[in-house]
């Protein structure tokens, strides 16, 4: 089954407490990316790939890294997560041509940090 | 930057009645795509329905339709004999077209729908 997974899907930490999100996709896309969902504010992009070791910041990429190693993986990393950084996270992937315009959204991460 | 608007925060309609959601949406593109994607409590954003801008044919699947204008850059969802199913958040979201760029979407802020028995 076509599908991007994510991991944890729940998670609970403390400041200042590094952590990793894992995304991961089984359909060959290139382009992959991180988006936060906050109350009111929709979806914010936070981070994006085209390709394996192409990465760029998306539009609200303060507090987090991202590598891509592989094609089929994304991990975000908060490396001293603070309480602004609770949200609902979505990693999404598509590939990387211009006549495929879906992208296809793992199941989302909720994270809270006290 | 695109921009995409949703004025209306939330909305109810009777089940089977049918329900319209407005989207209005700010860009200098002249290619470009638009959703609407549905967000039930389960978290899962799914799509919902897409239109190319250069298609004039208003997209349709189902009891789901658009009124997509494109001078008046208006993207409106039209939901037909709503079920209680459709009860969700749904956002309208903006992607552009070019060879290379970054695929991002831009989302509106949401539309809660609550469909009533």
């Amino acid at each position: 089954e076509a599908q991007v997974t994510q991991n944890p899907r729940y998670l609970i930490t403390v400041t200042g407490k590094k952590l990793t999100v894992t995304c991961s996709q089984n359909m060959n896309h290139e382009y992959m990316s991180w988006y936060r969902q906050d109350p009111g504010l929709g979806l914010r992009q936070i981070y994006y790939s085209m390709n394996v070791e192409v990465t760029d910041k998306g539009d609200v990429p303060e507090g987090y890294k991202v590598s891509r190693k592989e094609k089929r993986n994304f991990p975000l990393i908060l490396e001293s997560p603070s309480p602004n950084q609770t949200s609902l996270y979505f990693c999404a992937s598509r590939p990387n041509r211009d006549w495929v315009h879906e992208q296809y959204f793992g199941p989302g991460t909720r994270l809270t940090v006290t | 930057a695109q921009t995409v608007t949703q004025s209306q925060p939330e909305m109810s309609v009777q089940e089977a009645e049918t329900v319209t959601l407005s989207c209005t949406y700010d860009t200098s593109e002249s290619n470009y795509y638009l959703f609407w994607y549905k967000q039930p409590p389960s978290r899962q954003m799914i799509l919902v329905i897409r239109q190319e801008a250069y298609k004039q044919q208003n997209a349709t699947e189902n009891r789901f339709s658009v009124n997509f204008q494109k001078a008046a850059k208006s993207f409106s969802l039209k939901i037909s004999d709503s079920q209680l199913g459709d009860t969700a958040m749904y956002f309208c979201a903006f992607m552009k077209l070019m060879r290379g760029s970054n695929y991002k979407l831009t989302f509106g802020k949401g539309t809660l729908l609550t469909v009533n028995p």
